[in-house]
């Protein structure tokens, strides 16, 4: 599992756009970028999963550049129901096939 | 519909008894493992397994057990209880047909466990 740096927290307003970055120098050749959201007392969720350039669903979008050293996870038009705490993986598992969670950006949407 | 379901979802036990916490996946699903999420600390990861009979431990396993006898379960036995257990514990499991990466990770909705 790669390495990964978030920002801890974030603010943002309703109805604005939200793009948060995650940090992944030493991501693998094969490894895919997946972005997780947990709402509080609630397991995370799947929001979307990229390998390269731009992923567009119903939710969010992953921009991802050429060298895949960093990802970008954008939230269009948050409203309130958007606070929680987002979590940037990147590959499957370490060596140990261990699996694990970084510490996420926690997204405070105000009204 | 993919599930992952946890029981109970709320218990209260004093020190010493012994609880299990059950989980099922309907998704077919290789790798399952444990969490537990304390405030401050996110999701840290308590024992997981690869497949049937296959089992180890992730990065905070003291005081607990786990057993993988079937695809589909994997409970996570405490014990000894102590109230340093107390925390909210999350289920996950995920297909490993994708070579680990690409593929998505299915959480439970979450058990509180306070142990008293």
């Amino acid at each position: 599992l790669a390495k990964t740096t978030q920002p801890i927290s974030m603010d943002s307003y309703e109805g604005q756009e939200v793009n948060i970055t995650c940090s992944h120098n030493n991501i693998a050749t094969n490894d895919y970028i997946t972005w997780y959201q947990q709402f509080p007392s609630q397991g995370p969720r799947f929001i979307i999963q990229g390998y390269k350039t731009k992923v567009t669903n119903e939710v969010a979008s992953l921009f991802i550049p050429a060298d895949r050293k960093s990802s970008t996870l954008s939230l269009p038009r948050v409203s309130l129901s958007d606070t929680a705490v987002y979590y940037c993986l990147v590959g499957g598992m370490d060596s140990s096939y261990k699996l694990i969670f970084g510490s996420g950006t926690r997204l405070l949407v105000r009204p | 519909e993919a599930q992952v379901t946890q029981n109970p979802r709320y218990l209260i036990t004093v020190t010493g008894k012994k609880l299990t916490v059950t989980c099922s996946q309907n998704m077919n699903h290789e790798y399952m493992s444990w969490y537990r999420q304390d405030p401050g600390l996110g999701l840290r990861q308590i024992y997981y397994s690869m497949n049937v009979e296959v089992t180890d431990k992730g990065d905070v396993p003291e005081g607990y057990k786990v057993s993988r006898k079937e695809k589909r379960n994997f409970p996570l036995i405490l014990e000894s209880p102590s109230p340093n257990q107390t925390s909210l514990y999350f289920c996950a499991s995920m297909a490993l047909d994708r070579g680990y990466s690409g593929n998505t990770i299915y959480f439970g909705e979450g058990s509180w466990l306070t142990v008293v």
